[in-house]
């Protein structure tokens, strides 16, 4: 089991620009969480898509949108980057029938610049 | 809305001294608790959890119980290692409410740092 990947790694934008980051579920998991975390800070929520949708939504601008894909996996795009947009992005996976804890992936460092 | 307090660090102890990380939460009804902890560079990984009063989540000599009368669940180890150097974040979630539906809120962790 290959757990929760997400791609890329590391990713450098200009302010300004669009992202896409990119997130495949542990196998078995159908709902998908992102959650930012900025340098020193806790994990915010982002939002949760399950059955394509999305579910729940954190305190985040609509410049932050999301996608889930038949297959469980998931896209988290942000446009008109901000330098504080600059932070560690993790997607966590999860059984929604189970209320079993959530497994996270090794996240996307995303740097504004 | 629910809420999650922890101690601020860096917490800077010896191999094989003692840790504790207080975590207190804020939250209606019976929340999870979770400690995840993180190494440099990495995401997070669940170290252990509990689901109601009382129980006790163990995993590689840490140990937290579920403490609903302090609303607590501190983080314990008896004798660290330099390896367990890492930031320690303690979690809740409500499962089966339209607010929540395992949406994690996080403490804003403590960082440990074990010296030789």
């Amino acid at each position: 089991d290959a757990g929760v990947t997400q791609s890329p790694t590391h990713l450098i934008k200009t302010r300004g620009q669009q992202v896409t980051l990119r997130c495949s579920p542990k196998s078995g998991h159908d709902t998908v969480s992102w959650y930012q975390q900025a340098l020193g800070q806790g994990p915010q929520f982002i939002f949760q898509y399950y059955e394509e949708e999305e579910r729940q939504r954190g305190n985040f601008p609509d410049r932050f949108s999301g996608h889930q894909f038949p297959n469980y996996s998931s896209e988290l795009n942000v446009n008109a980057l901000l330098l504080g947009d600059s932070a560690l992005y993790l997607c966590a996976s999860s059984q929604s029938d189970r209320g079993t804890e959530a497994f996270f992936g090794q996240g996307t460092r995303l740097t504004v610049v | 809305g629910n809420s999650v307090t922890q101690m601020e660090g860096p917490v800077t102890l010896s191999e094989e001294a003692f840790l504790t990380i207080n975590c207190t939460y804020t939250a209606t009804g019976y929340p999870s608790l979770f400690w995840y902890v993180q190494y440099p560079g990495e995401g997070l990984q669940l170290l252990l959890k509990a689901t109601k009063a009382d129980d006790k989540g163990s995993n590689k000599g840490f140990e937290a119980t579920y403490r609903k009368e302090t609303t607590s669940f501190h983080l314990e180890k008896g004798s660290v290692q330099v390896s367990d150097s890492a930031v320690y974040f303690c979690a809740l979630t409500k499962w089966g409410s339209t607010d929540s539906w395992g949406k994690l809120q996080f403490g804003a962790g403590t960082q440990v740092v074990v010296t030789p």
